[in-house]
């Protein structure tokens, strides 16, 4: 089992949609959360961390944490094309691992 | 703009023969690291380095060196490439308030 999964998609959605992403996690240890955004043939950029439990709220993106669930969320609202791109979840600080990342496609 | 660049940024090779990828950073800071990212796997950790002729293996460190002779440049080294070792590379520092990464540009190797 790897220590932090995320379904691949890819996510096909149209304009304005609300885009839902996820990660699961197996080590309850880890405290820092983060989500990045990698256009393609680009490296990934930070889009949104949080640290422990909770909510986070960035303009249109929402990042969740579950601890007791070790479940952590991308909400996108009103989805734009220019948020075409695949999403990786991180989790940790020095040994930080990532999902394998979800290809989204948000459709004119 | 993190301020980091790699080189080169796309080569082609023969297995067998060695292969060395350059990150430089021009912020000065402490952690660098070096990952490959390959479908279906994300982005693996390969070797990180935590100052001056301070490294740690990562996850995928089989075939793999590197080298930090100073603050500003990490340096990969594949001592005999083989096809399996065919990715993407990228190469991070870390910073921030939250200790987040910042990538590079990414270094494209495929060997034949």
């Amino acid at each position: 089992q790897k220590e932090v999964e995320q379904d691949p998609g890819p996510l096909s959605v149209p304009e304005g949609a609300i885009v839902s992403l996820n990660c699961t996690y197996s080590n309850s240890a880890f405290q820092y959360f983060m989500w990045y955004r990698q256009y393609s043939r680009k490296g990934p950029e930070l889009l949104m961390y949080t640290y422990s439990s909770g909510n986070k709220e960035d303009g249109r993106f929402t990042a969740q944490v579950d601890k007791s669930s070790k479940y952590i969320s991308l909400f996108i609202r009103d989805s734009q094309p220019s948020d075409s791109a695949t999403y990786l979840c991180a989790i940790g600080v020095d040994d930080m691992r990532f999902g394998a990342g979800t290809r989204l496609t948000v459709k004119p | 703009d993190a301020g980091i660049t790699q080189s080169p940024r796309h080569k082609v090779t023969e297995t067998g023969t060695p292969v060395t990828l350059r990150c430089h950073q021009t912020e000065n800071h402490r952690y660098m690291y070096w990952y490959r990212q390959d479908p279906g796997h994300g982005l693996r950790l390969i070797h990180y380095s935590y100052g001056v002729k301070d490294t740690d293996k990562g996850e995928v460190s089989d075939g793999y060196s590197v080298s930090r002779s100073k603050t500003e440049d990490f340096l990969l080294t594949l001592e005999s490439a083989t096809s399996s070792q065919t990715s993407v590379y990228f190469c991070a520092i870390r910073g921030g308030s939250a200790n987040e990464q910042f990538f590079g540009p990414g270094t494209r190797l495929t060997v034949l």
